[in-house]
């Protein structure tokens, strides 16, 4: 069963607007990762955040980690057309710290 | 430019025959996964191995499906006999375990073996 679930699960901005997802888990986590999927494609590894970080930064992602809420948040700013993909988040926890995903976020951004 | 190869990229076979599915993960990787996509479903994780050894195989139809890895160079995943519920895109992804714990890192994923059991 997914660990993760994100938040929305469909997202359609404007290029150059913000875009921000969620993502909620249920039990204890060794550390959050988010993935992006252009269609057809296999997973691209966005960025990791671990259990004891709150908040990590790479080039226009922001990702923040609330172990208190088990929560996380990814902030793509400033977005482009070439951002429209899927992306997921994992998380790493529990027996033999396997990577289990959540159902993904459909983004659309709009020239 | 290193990356994890997967074959076949597509699959069309018929209900009850068998199907494999290779993996060449990344030298020097000491974990490969197996996850299904579906619409449904989402991500599955199917099977787990960590210095190809089976860690984690709890998400796998035991009767029909089994993962392998007979080196370090291949790991396999094969359904027998197949049926239409099994047609999915098969990812297979590799990954260094994190420094100093037994963490999983960042996966690095093939483009699927898309499969269609008619």
């Amino acid at each position: 069963s997914q660990q993760g679930e994100e938040d929305p699960q469909a997202l359609s901005i404007q290029e150059g607007e913000n875009a921000t997802m969620n993502c909620s888990y249920k039990t204890s986590i060794n550390n959050l990762q988010w993935y992006r999927q252009n269609s057809g494609r296999g997973l691209v590894h966005l960025i990791l955040i671990r259990s004891n970080e709150r908040e990590k930064h790479s080039g226009r992602l922001r990702v923040t980690l609330d172990t208190s809420k088990k929560s996380s948040s990814l902030l793509i700013t400033a977005s482009r057309a070439a951002d429209t993909a899927s992306y997921f988040c994992a998380t790493d926890g529990g027996a033999n710290s396997k990577l289990t995903f959540g159902k993904g976020i459909t983004l659309s951004v709009r020239p | 430019d290193a990356r994890v190869t997967q074959t076949p990229r597509h699959k069309v076979t018929e209900m009850g025959q068998e199907v494999t599915m290779r993996c060449q993960p990344i030298l020097g990787h000491n974990t490969v996964f197996w996850y299904r996509q579906t619409m449904m479903q989402g991500l599955e994780l199917l099977a787990y191995f960590r210095n190809r050894a089976p860690l984690d195989d709890s998400g796998m139809p035991k009767d029909r499906f089994s993962a392998e890895m007979p080196d370090a160079t291949l790991a396999t995943l094969k359904i027998q006999p197949s049926e239409p519920r099994d047609s999915a895109v098969y990812f297979c992804a590799s990954g260094l375990g994190l420094m100093a714990s037994e963490n999983t890192g960042e996966l690095f994923f093939g483009e699927g073996s898309r499969l269609t059991v008619l």
